[in-house]
């Protein structure tokens, strides 16, 4: 199957920092790229749905100049985590698809570990 | 909008015993996809089965099978001959072919004793 790759999967920073994290399909073109956010014993939140040379479009309660999303190649996609704060703190998983596959299966990413003190 | 519900929080099985895990679904998009994944303790997503809305027969995958009642809007996944490494968090998700958006339930943590 497809491979999607997360960089890096876990990450420690201090408050007011910025984290980037990478989102990479290894063996196919990602048309579409999905930023997913879950905590702990919860479910998966889409943050933000990416195409690749446009902007991302995000869900509702998503904060644009929070989370910077850029999907520059098909193969790459980074969530920005601009000015962490503690809150902020999540397993953060993409997913990718690409155009074409019988029923646009989203494969995932190992996921990132953020915990901002 | 799509909502996916699941309401068993957490479930045990015996080995090698079959559990069914249970999964309703709403939506008004008259065409669309539901899926099942397994999200063990180091978090990675695994996709288990698919079903699409049209399908006219239940999905299986090895151990893996789909009890899709569309009438119902409910996909079950059912999993047979439980094993140890069955443990883990189980989501239903739906998506419709109007878009590519995945929208999951809350999720079932499974237990299996041996």
């Amino acid at each position: 199957g497809a491979v999607v790759s997360q960089h890096p999967s876990r990450v420690i920073c201090k408050s007011g920092t910025s984290v980037k994290i990478e989102c990479r399909s290894l063996d196919f073109q990602a048309t579409t790229m999905f930023w997913y956010r879950q905590f702990p014993k919860k479910s998966l939140m889409l943050m933000a749905t990416s195409n690749e040379g446009s902007k991302a479009t995000y869900e509702q309660g998503v904060e644009k100049d929070k989370f910077l999303i850029n999907h520059a190649s098909l193969t790459l996609s980074t969530l920005t985590v601009t000015s962490a704060h503690p809150e902020d703190s999540s397993f953060y998983i993409c997913s990718a698809c690409s155009s074409g596959v019988l029923y646009n299966e989203q494969f995932f990413g190992p996921g990132t570990r953020l915990t901002v003190l | 909008a799509q909502k996916i519900t699941q309401t068993q929080p957490g479930m045990f099985v015996q080995e090698k015993e079959a559990v069914t895990l249970d999964c309703t679904y709403d939506t008004s998009d008259p065409s669309y996809g539901l899926f099942w994944y397994k999200q063990p303790s180091s978090g990675e997503m695994i996709f288990l089965i698919y079903q699409g809305s049209y399908d006219q027969q239940n999905a299986t995958e090895g151990r893996y099978s789909l009890n899709f009642q569309k009438a119902r809007k409910s996909a079950n996944l059912v999993i047979s001959a439980s094993q140890l490494g069955d443990s883990a968090m189980y989501f239903c998700a739906m998506r419709p072919f109007s878009n590519y958006k995945l929208t999951f339930g809350k999720g079932t943590l499974l237990t299996v004793n041996p």
